[in-house]
């Protein structure tokens, strides 16, 4: 009974290709995250979505594209791949709360290797 | 914006007490949290503390916050091979948009 799932665990492709990576959560949280970690082990967000509605875009180039269909669910799609965006990918979620902590859960991570 | 350092690596022996710091830049700093990440997986979520307390202990762990100096630390009593991973600290300010931010990472490495 896994609480944030991501797929593929590996994805291996060539530079130019488009391809997305898929998150879910059964922890009944509304808000999810997509984190990139870099070589170097820097982790760093990229977007958040509460209730299907995007709350967070960092600087990410226009070829990533968060889409989240329900609650439960947030993708990343990512157009024209390049070979800096080879990193481990992971997904995370929360449960808004008024104030107080909002502790995220994450999921084990994407892979992505550009060749 | 914020900004969060720690120190890139640590070696201790098993037994001994291990000591990870960590400094932030965000005064409004509402929880700040203890990651770690074993090779090859994800985040796991260690312990948190409220930024208006000082200490917190959770078994092995004890979290130190100064928050004049904007310093914390994590402390493992007995440390244990299974201890070796990548340690993040992390802050989550105020606002709406729940966002964290991590700190570098300290690799720590239990030696026999």
């Amino acid at each position: 009974d896994t609480a944030v799932s991501q797929t593929p665990k590996y994805l291996v492709t060539q530079m130019g290709n488009d391809k997305s990576i898929k998150c879910e959560q059964n922890l009944g949280h509304d808000t999810m995250y997509w984190y990139k970690q870099d070589s170097k082990k820097f982790l760093k967000i990229m977007f958040s979505y509460n209730n299907k509605e995007l709350i967070i875009n960092e600087t990410v180039p226009n070829r990533f594209s968060p889409k989240s269909p329900d609650k439960a669910h947030l993708n990343l799609h990512i157009n024209s791949l390049e070979l800096g965006d080879s990193a481990v990918y992971f997904c995370a979620s929360s449960q808004f709360k008024n104030g107080p902590q909002e502790t995220q859960y994450f999921g084990p991570g994407t892979r992505l290797l550009v060749l | 914006g914020e900004d969060v350092e720690q120190s890139l690596f640590l070696s201790v022996r098993e037994g001994d007490s291990s000591v990870i710091n960590c400094t932030y830049t965000d005064s409004s700093s509402t929880y700040l949290y203890w990651y770690k990440q074993e090779p090859g997986a994800g985040l796991q979520l260690l312990t948190y503390i409220f930024s208006n307390m000082d200490m917190k202990q959770d078994q092995r762990l004890t979290v130190l916050l100064n928050k004049k100096d904007k310093h914390l630390s994590l402390r493992i009593a007995d440390t244990q091979t299974g201890d070796s991973a990548i340690y993040f600290c992390a802050e989550k300010g105020t606002g709406t948009a729940s966002k964290l931010t991590f700190g570098t990472g300290t690799r720590l490495q239990v030696t026999l």
